[in-house]
């Protein structure tokens, strides 16, 4: 079947240490895409690729960094610059649109970082 | 910035009451999508809606989108305890054709049984 898997599903570190957030799509879709939730918050975009070696920042980019080496692949680092990493991260990929719209999201299950 | 506010943040409701959550953007929106996400899961696709006063009906659920198309509505009728989750609508900045979304902060469902 094809998705989104994201790994790992929980994850602990210690304040100062970098952690990379693997995301993995069988898709075949272009873009692909991080948010960020935070609870009683809505989803916020940190970085999107809309195409592979190539990113763009979103609107909470800092302390974060991505690559997209490959389609499936859009892993992302959340590093020690980050001043308030704890947060459930979520990867999507979009289809192409649908007709006169946008296209719409396909999320994995997320990642839930704890920095202690 | 452009901006989506959904409200309200949270409700509860006795199973078989009706629900009802808004959504406006400070800009007019190309289309709007709605996502429903259960507890500790993650957001899915419910619908999206395009054009200027469109309704659309998933059994239970009505989804519009105001005339001029800044604003939309989600109303459940006779809600379930299936229906507990949060509730996204999303919307596309200018230009966008790739899904990049701004999301409202969602309304937080609970349906007592």
């Amino acid at each position: 079947d094809g998705g989104i898997t994201q790994s790992p599903k929980y994850l602990f570190r210690k304040e100062g240490q970098n952690v990379t957030l693997s995301c993995e799509q069988n898709l075949n879709h272009d873009a692909m895409y991080w948010y960020r939730q935070d609870p009683g918050q809505g989803l916020r975009l940190i970085y999107y690729s809309q195409i592979v070696n190539d990113f763009q920042k979103g609107d909470i980019a800092e302390g974060y960094s991505v690559s997209r080496e490959k389609k499936e692949s859009f892993p992302l680092t959340v590093t020690s610059a980050q001043k308030n990493p704890t947060a459930f991260y979520l990867c999507a990929s979009t289809r192409p649109r649908l007709a006169g719209g946008t296209g719409e999201l396909f999320f994995g299950e997320g990642s839930r970082l704890t920095v202690l | 910035g452009q901006q989506v506010m959904q409200i309200p943040q949270y409700q509860h409701v006795q199973e078989g009451e009706d629900f009802t959550t808004y959504c406006n953007s400070s800009t007019t929106l190309s289309n709007i999508q709605w996502y429903k996400q259960r507890p500790g899961g993650h957001p899915v696709f419910l619908i999206q809606l395009v054009k200027s006063g469109e309704v659309k009906k998933q059994k239970r659920l009505t989804f519009q989108f105001g005339e001029a198309k800044k604003n939309s509505s989600l109303h459940i009728t006779a809600t379930q305890t299936t229906d507990v989750g949060t509730y996204f609508c999303a919307g596309p900045n200018r230009g966008s054709t790739l899904g990049r979304l701004y999301f409202g902060r969602g309304t937080q469902l609970t349906v007592w049984p």
